[in-house]
């Protein structure tokens, strides 16, 4: 089966520090890659996407690096803060009509 | 546009009884995902469906089932409820020609 795996279930930064959650993929077919982020109590929300013709793609404050050699995808959240504290995922995906694949998520705690 | 909704927010239910969860997407989008999570199991995929057709399936008991209307809202339905069904169910929307997946708020089911 597919296997998409986060490799450290917890994260403790200090506010305005970067911070960095990476996630492995299994499936080299995988040609979509989506990070999301889930407060306590709410559904997960969408951050940010890249596919897999793109080794890097940035949004505010927030920049996602694919390195398909190794099957490893990261998140990069800059000067973080305590609005950041939450559980963050990764999900792969092959093809349109295909299923996601999540990660176990990685839960980020900010210190003020 | 307004994102996805879930009804109900909250559930109470005691074993063996019945439950049906609603989930409209997002204007536009015909693909609606279901998602049960848990803290010892993540995310995982119950079914999509697409155009009034199930799609994909993950590997879930036949009590789970769904269905898909007309206006692309689905309903998802769980009979003899078990302890072990307590967990966050989340629906996800996409338009079917693109991979971008959003989630909805979710449903806390507790099963008592």
């Amino acid at each position: 089966g597919e296997s998409v795996g986060l490799h450290l279930p917890t994260l403790s930064v200090q506010e305005g520090d970067n911070s960095i959650i990476n996630c492995a993929y299994s499936n080299s077919a995988s040609d979509y890659f989506i990070w999301y982020k889930q407060e306590s109590g709410k559904g997960p929300q969408f951050i940010i996407d890249i596919r897999s013709n793109m080794d890097k793609r940035q949004g505010q404050r927030v920049t996602v690096l694919l390195n398909k050699t190794v099957k490893h995808l990261s998140l990069q959240i800059a000067a973080t803060q305590p609005g950041d504290s939450a559980v963050y995922f990764c999900a792969e995906n092959v093809l349109t009509g295909n299923q996601f694949y999540f990660g176990t998520g990685t839960s980020l705690t900010v210190i003020p | 546009k307004a994102g996805v909704t879930q009804t109900p927010r909250y559930l109470i239910k005691t074993r063996g009884q019945q439950v049906t969860l609603s989930c409209s997407p997002i204007s536009g989008h015909r693909s609606v995902s279901w998602y049960q999570q848990t803290p010892g199991q993540g995310l995982q995929f119950l079914f999509e469906y697409f155009s009034e057709t199930q799609r994909n399936k993950g590997n879930f008991p036949g009590r789970f089932s769904g269905r898909q209307f007309s206006n692309s809202r689905s309903e998802m339905n769980v009979s003899t409820l078990e302890l072990g069904d307590s967990a966050l169910y989340l629906c996800a929307s996409r338009r079917g020609d693109q991979q971008t997946q959003y989630f909805g708020p979710g449903t806390r089911l507790l099963v008592l």
